[in-house]
């Protein structure tokens, strides 16, 4: 079993639809990372999360530190949303768990 | 620089060549790691530097792989004797201090291939 579990691992919307992403881990974390990466690009750091709820533009991410889970939604989603996204876990001075990430291809 | 500036982005190699790939991480950050993400999988933990203490080496898959980081800012990381499962992008991404409550900043990648 992964450390870091997401699911699902494609998804494909319409443009405007709300999307949910989510994300299960087993480790003990001090943060969790949400990563974006668009074809052959870099990846770039959406949100870091240690508890509660951030919002950015259009994405807000949840974390819910007794059940382990996290959640980044997208609200009234655009083609240029399509990404690969990624949840990583991890603890204070170690290492990080990433998941394999949730393909993401919003039709205009 | 502004950013995590990898090199090169690109790198294509016959197997059983050795090569190194580098990183500047943003000044001041004293946390440096090196990920791979081979095609199709999810990023894979490398190695991991903090400050002058002695690098977390426990990702690296084999020892053909060895990094260093020198006087606590650039990182080279080095593949001896390529194979053609070493064919990745590797990412590197500094932080200003071990992941607790401040965000990663990853460079683009480098893309390695095997031939």
């Amino acid at each position: 079993k992964n450390e870091v579990e997401q699911s699902p691992q494609n998804l494909t919307a319409q443009e405007g639809e709300f999307i949910t992403i989510n994300c299960s881990y087993s480790v003990g974390i001090s943060a969790l990372h949400w990563l974006q990466q668009h074809p052959g690009g870099g990846i770039v750091s959406l949100f870091m999360l240690s508890s509660g709820k951030k919002k950015h533009g259009r994405l807000i991410a949840t974390i819910n530190i007794q059940e382990k889970h996290s959640s980044l939604h997208i609200t009234a989603s655009h083609p240029r949303d399509s990404a690969v996204y990624i949840c990583a876990a991890g603890e204070s001075g170690n290492q990080f768990y990433f998941g394999t990430g949730t393909s993401l291809t919003v039709i205009p | 620089g502004a950013g995590v500036s990898q090199s090169p982005s690109n790198k294509v190699t016959e197997k059983g060549k050795d090569v190194e790939l580098r990183c500047d991480p943003i000044s001041g950050h004293t946390a440096l790691y090196w990920y791979r993400q081979s095609l199709g999988q999810g990023l894979e933990f490398l190695i991991y530097f903090q400050g002058n203490s002695a690098p977390d080496k426990s990702g690296l898959p084999s020892d053909r792989f060895s990094a260093e980081r020198t006087g606590g800012s650039v990182s080279t990381l080095t593949i001896q004797r390529t194979q053609q499962e070493d064919s990745a992008v590797y990412l590197c991404a500094s932080s200003p201090w071990t992941g607790t409550n401040y965000g990663y900043t990853f460079g683009s990648g480098t893309r390695l291939t095997v031939v």
